[in-house]
């Protein structure tokens, strides 16, 4: 049972243009959203995560939006540039399972033209 | 200070051999934690462990498969009698802490002939 869904499954966007990747979660207790940023032949770097009491977490070009009420989350991508062009995971977790158990949705891959 | 280390970053195995993937975590943490990468698909869990101890295998095959963390040397992940569905991309992590961020090394590519 996939907990977490992701998509669009690919992205193609042009350079200076707004990148948008939704997931959406089954599990209510998870409290913990990371997002990662993977290149290929590389593992996942963590971009930037979310925890359930905010509804929205900037840093720089990287936004993430979050709805509880409707258990979904996203993740902005604002003057989207070639370099950007990775696949991008979302991943949830709970907390009271001792560890962060991540659960990663399908993946993203994301191409900025020039 | 090094990220996380995996090795070997390829590793061809016939069906019905063995296969011994190693994690050296960054220095300083403790916990380690393995994931499998199918193609086309996302990360899935397998198996969290701090030295000497296995704390968590709820994703991990229950034949087959083992992993270790021992007091010195890498954390190593085994499979034995490998079948072409072995196939995959196997990522290691790493945290100072329990429930800290999980940084990834850059995984190896099992490729069952």
């Amino acid at each position: 049972q996939q907990q977490v869904k992701q998509s669009p499954q690919s992205l193609i966007v042009q350079k200076g243009g707004i990148s948008i990747i939704n997931c959406a979660y089954e599990n209510t207790a998870f409290d913990y959203f990371p997002w990662y940023q993977q290149f290929p032949g590389k593992g996942p770097a963590l971009l930037i995560a979310i925890r359930p009491d905010v509804s929205e977490k900037k840093e720089g070009r990287f936004t993430i939006s979050f709805n509880k009420s409707a258990k979904q989350f996203s993740l902005h991508i604002m003057d989207s540039q070639p370099g950007d062009s990775a696949t991008y995971f979302c991943a949830a977790s709970r907390k009271n399972t001792g560890f962060q158990k991540l659960v990663f949705g399908t993946g993203t891959r994301l191409l900025v033209s020039p | 200070n090094a990220g996380v280390m995996q090795n070997p970053r390829h590793l061809v195995r016939r069906r019905g051999q063995e296969a011994r993937l190693r994690c050296s975590p960054m220095k300083g943490h403790s916990h380690v934690y393995w994931y499998r990468q199918l193609p086309e698909e996302g990360l899935k869990f397998m198996v969290y462990l701090q030295k000497e101890n296995i704390i968590d295998e709820s994703g991990m095959p229950k034949e087959r498969f083992s992993a270790e963390f021992p007091k010195e040397g890498p954390s190593i992940l085994r499979i034995q009698q490998v079948v072409r569905g072995d196939s995959a991309a196997y990522f290691c992590a790493s945290s100072p802490l329990r429930e800290d961020t999980q940084y990834f090394g850059p995984g190896t590519r099992l490729t069952v002939l």
